[in-house]
């Protein structure tokens, strides 16, 4: 059983460019969480999301960033318009149902620098 | 809101001494408490987690933590570290309801091993 696979790890884009960041949950996992670690930084949540359904957002920066889990495919983050600040370390993890952040595995996460 | 503190950034410990690594969390109610161990350039690896019960609990890799409610604290513990243990540890909490499935993390601790 695989672990949560993202992709790509390392990422960089010119700033105003977009970036788009995939997560492929564990199997049989239908919640997924994304985090963001800046340098220096602990994670800070991003947002939840179940299947076709954003549950929490609440630490989405109000531009620019838009977050899906469609019912087949990856969960990607798309940053719109990147600039320096938004260089980071994103992580997913996901979780079963029956167990939400109690049971979550993350991701290796994906290196976004932005020049 | 909840939040997570460590109070130190970077710890140095000898291989084969013991280690304690601090974490007091702040939250009306007892939460789910965890600890994670990232490598340099890699996830996060879920080490332990309390949830009720016991107070001491163990983990992988020879860690224990010990929740003391009086203090708000879940401190990680190891009698022995190896050279392997050299990496970063959070300490994160969630909240104990289900449907806020948010975990907040400390600032971490950079632990260095020397021989």
């Amino acid at each position: 059983n695989a672990g949560v696979m993202q992709n790509p790890r390392h990422l960089v884009r010119r700033r105003g460019q977009e970036a788009r960041l995939r997560c492929s949950p564990m199997k049989g996992h239908s919640h997924v969480y994304w985090y963001r670690q800046l340098p220096e930084e602990g994670l800070k949540f991003m947002v939840y999301l179940q299947k076709e359904n954003i549950i929490d957002e609440s630490g989405m920066p109000k531009e620019r960033f838009s977050a899906e889990f469609p019912k087949e495919g990856p969960s990607i983050l798309r940053i719109q318009q990147v600039v320096r600040g938004d260089s980071a370390a994103y992580f997913c993890a996901s979780s079963p149902s029956w167990g939400g952040v109690t049971e979550a595995f993350f991701g290796q996460g994906t290196r976004l620098t932005v020049v | 809101a909840q939040s997570v503190t460590q109070p130190d950034i970077h710890i140095t410990v000898s291989e084969g001494a013991s280690l304690e690594l601090r974490c007091n969390y702040s939250y009306g109610a007892t939460p789910y408490l965890f600890w994670y161990v990232q490598s340099p350039g890699q996830g996060l690896q879920l080490l332990l987690k309390y949830f009720s019960g016991d107070t001491l609990v163990q983990g992988i890799k020879g860690f224990e933590a010990e929740f003391k409610r009086s203090q708000s604290s879940f401190n990680l513990r190891k009698p022995s570290v190896h050279w392997s243990d050299a990496a970063e540890y959070f300490c994160a909490v969630a909240p104990s309801n289900f449907g806020n499935e948010k975990l907040t993390f400390g600032t971490g601790t950079r632990l260095t091993i020397i021989p």
